[in-house]
């Protein structure tokens, strides 16, 4: 069975510039995450779906961020204007149910230049 | 030994002992915990999960402990082989409708052969 998938694995940009970043959670799971990792530090949640819906956005920066899972399968997430504090990795996750047990991508590394 | 580096405490051990990685969660009200793998490069893997009503639980070589009364999680690896050598991040899931894993800082282990 196909783990969760991301793209780019690798992305550079310049400052100001649009971005965008692909998941494909796992078949059949309900839940999807978009999570942020800076170096050295642990994932922190930016936006959490149920279907198609966002039941948890508190922690995404609205005023340059958006994420869409439009037919409650894949999911996008966009930065516009990137800046250089955005440069880390972003990693999608997806569960089964709500029990919390999230299963990773690889993650999308930005550098913003 | 145990030592806090610049970033992430790390752990080195000899190749064939026995690993033990700390974690402190926050909230007493978590009912659920994961530990993940994060090799360089690549997204966090789920290793073994525990809940609330659990005090131990033994995977393949893991075997998570955790202590409720000082908020203490514990991983520990039988016979580490260099394939251990990665960041391993605690997870808590305060529960009670969150469905939120929030991650704690990550403990780099360094298996020397």
């Amino acid at each position: 069975e196909a783990g969760v998938v991301q793209s780019p694995r690798y992305k550079i940009i310049e400052k100001k510039q649009p971005v965008a970043f692909w998941c494909n959670p796992i078949s059949g799971h309900n839940t999807l995450y978009w999570y942020l990792q800076n170096l050295g530090q642990g994932p922190e949640l930016l936006i959490r779906y149920e279907n198609e819906e966002a039941v948890d956005d508190s922690q995404l920066p609205k005023d340059r961020f958006s994420a869409e899972r439009l037919k409650g399968v894949d999911s996008t997430l966009k930065i516009q204007p990137a800046e250089l504090g955005d440069s880390a990795v972003y990693l999608c996750a997806s569960s089964l149910d709500q029990s919390g047990l999230a299963f990773f991508g690889q993650g999308t590394r930005l550098t913003v230049v | 030994g145990e030592s806090v580096g610049l970033h992430l405490p790390t752990l080195s051990v000899q190749e064939g002992d026995n690993s033990i990685i700390n974690c402190a969660y926050s909230n007493s009200a978590s009912d659920y915990f994961i530990w993940y793998k994060q090799e360089s490069g690549k997204g966090p893997q789920f290793i073994i999960d525990i809940r609330s009503n659990m005090d131990k639980r033994q995977g393949q070589r893991v075997t998570v402990l955790l202590n409720k009364t000082v908020k203490h999680l514990s991983l520990q690896i039988a016979a580490t082989q260099p394939g251990d050598s990665a960041v391993y991040f605690c997870a808590e899931n305060v529960g009670a409708g969150s469905y939120q894993l929030t991650f704690g800082k990550g403990t780099k282990l360094s298996v020397i052969p």
